[in-house]
């Protein structure tokens, strides 16, 4: 299985201030038609998971553009440019080029 | 809208069995593929197993394979999860999701415990 390693565990932010989540792939996520699978979620507490990010870089509808996500092979960042309260919870990041879809293991985000 | 309502949840003792359901609104859902994905709670997230459309072909985690069926009904746009013998590792809340785009339902508790 595709192991994903996510940094840091937690995140403590200043209001409008940056913020930037890294997650590693054990192995390579691109897929054999040249796309890379790998995604982003937020959960707040008490809610589903929502997709911010699929595609490495590709915003799901209605995400607002502060955020971003980035990277190639193994290695990828979501980043946050200014953080709002409503952005609180846990990230995770999730790959769907290999079955089994795994996860990161999680980085909770929190207001400074 | 779309809309997943997953059901069927509760208290089960080890090595029994649970069927959750999943009811689905708002897209043609014998269009999608579907999947259940699980979150313990220690807050890790695995995802479960996928469906193809017309439930021809399925796929499990290891984890659950042997024990846990997926299957649905197009007539009645219901997704389910049979699970069987099942452990205290099986304790989680349990999502009904579409893949595409990604919608998730809220969820359904289940806990495994005698």
């Amino acid at each position: 299985d595709a192991v994903l390693t996510q940094s840091p565990l937690s995140l403590s932010v200043t209001l409008g201030q940056p913020a930037s989540i890294s997650c590693r792939s054990s192995q390579s996520l691109l897929y054999s038609n040249g796309n890379i699978h790998l995604s982003w979620f937020h959960q707040r507490p008490g809610q589903s998971p929502r997709r911010l990010i699929y595609e490495v870089s590709k915003r799901n509808s209605g995400v607002p553009d502060r955020f971003s996500g980035s990277g190639s092979g193994t290695d990828f960042t979501l980043k946050i440019s200014k953080v709002e309260a409503e952005d609180v919870g846990i990230y995770y990041c999730m790959q769907g080029t290999f079955w089994p879809n795994t996860f990161g293991g999680g980085t909770r985000l929190e207001i400074k | 809208e779309v809309q997943l309502v997953e059901s069927g949840g509760g208290l089960v003792q080890p090595g029994g069995s649970l069927r959750l359901s999943c009811a689905v609104s708002g897209f043609n859902f014998s269009n999608y593929w579907m999947s259940w994905v699980r979150q313990t709670p220690e807050k890790r997230l695995e995802w479960v197993a996928n469906i193809n459309k017309d439930g021809s072909d399925t796929f499990y985690v290891d984890s659950v394979t042997g024990r846990f069926t997926i299957s649905r009904d197009n007539a009645k746009n219901s997704l389910y999860l049979q699970m069987k013998a099942v452990s205290a590792e099986d304790t989680a809340i349990y999502y009904c999701v579409r893949p595409v785009s990604a919608y998730w339902g809220r969820g359904v508790l289940v806990t495994v415990s005698s």
